[in-house]
């Protein structure tokens, strides 16, 4: 089975503190993605990186968030002002970038914003 | 736009029971089509994925799917469920070939009963 590394497991966080969250894709994957997942219903895309390289994000990505991955082996998602609205489990995947798109999912960070 | 609806919220089955799980897709190229499920408190692991030949596909633990490109579908089964089957069921769409975000339904959630 794949082994995606998502840590912290749990975070909580005032509104208006900064939130980190890290991930460690596959061994050998060059994409990663990020989606964030409300009271398990669907999963909404955030950003997506190809070669540690942004390559797709949705605007409250942009606007609120931070996320890099400056390591193959590592990447992270920030968020620069908790609301209460962040509240929820983020999803790190990774993938294989060549012909290959089964996306392999890490096990969240489930963030509270008080 | 592509899209993914499945349609039914909570499904309960008897222990036993055959299951199937309905899946609609929008896209007007060639999907590439998955099912993950939830189990509570994990990220989402890899059932089965469909991208050409065959349309019906064998995956883990007796589950399957048929792809039909007429009814714009990708309905996942299993014969006989065990009470470990119950989880939430996503079916997702890729609509490009290397690695781009996946596009989720709002997902099925499984009860078996005993």
């Amino acid at each position: 089975d794949a082994a995606v590394t998502q840590k912290p497991r749990y975070l909580i966080k005032m509104k208006g503190q900064e939130a980190e969250m890290k991930c460690i894709p596959e061994k050998g994957h060059t994409a990663v993605f990020w989606y964030q997942q409300k009271q398990s219903k669907e999963l909404k895309f955030l950003i997506y990186f190809q070669n540690q390289q942004p390559l797709d994000q949705i605007d409250m990505v942009k606007e609120r968030f931070s996320a890099v991955c400056p390591s193959s082996s590592l990447c992270s998602l920030g968020i620069r002002t908790c609301e209460a609205e962040d509240s929820a489990l983020y999803l790190c995947s990774s993938s294989q970038s060549a012909g290959g798109d089964t996306q392999y999912f890490g096990p969240g960070t489930r963030l509270l914003v008080l | 736009a592509q899209s993914v609806t499945q349609p039914d919220a909570r499904v309960t089955v008897s222990e036993g029971a055959s299951l199937q799980l309905r899946c609609k897709y929008s896209y007007s190229g060639t999907p590439y089509l998955f099912w993950y499920v939830q189990y509570p408190r994990q990220g989402l692991q890899l059932l089965l994925k469909y991208y050409s030949g065959d349309p019906v596909v064998q995956g883990v633990n007796g589950f399957e799917a048929e792809f039909s490109k007429s009814n714009s579908s990708f309905h996942l089964r299993k014969a006989s469920v065990h009470w470990s089957d119950s989880a939430v069921y996503f079916c997702a769409l890729s609509a490009y070939q290397g690695g781009r975000a996946l596009i989720f339904g709002t997902g099925t959630t499984v009860s078996v009963s005993p």
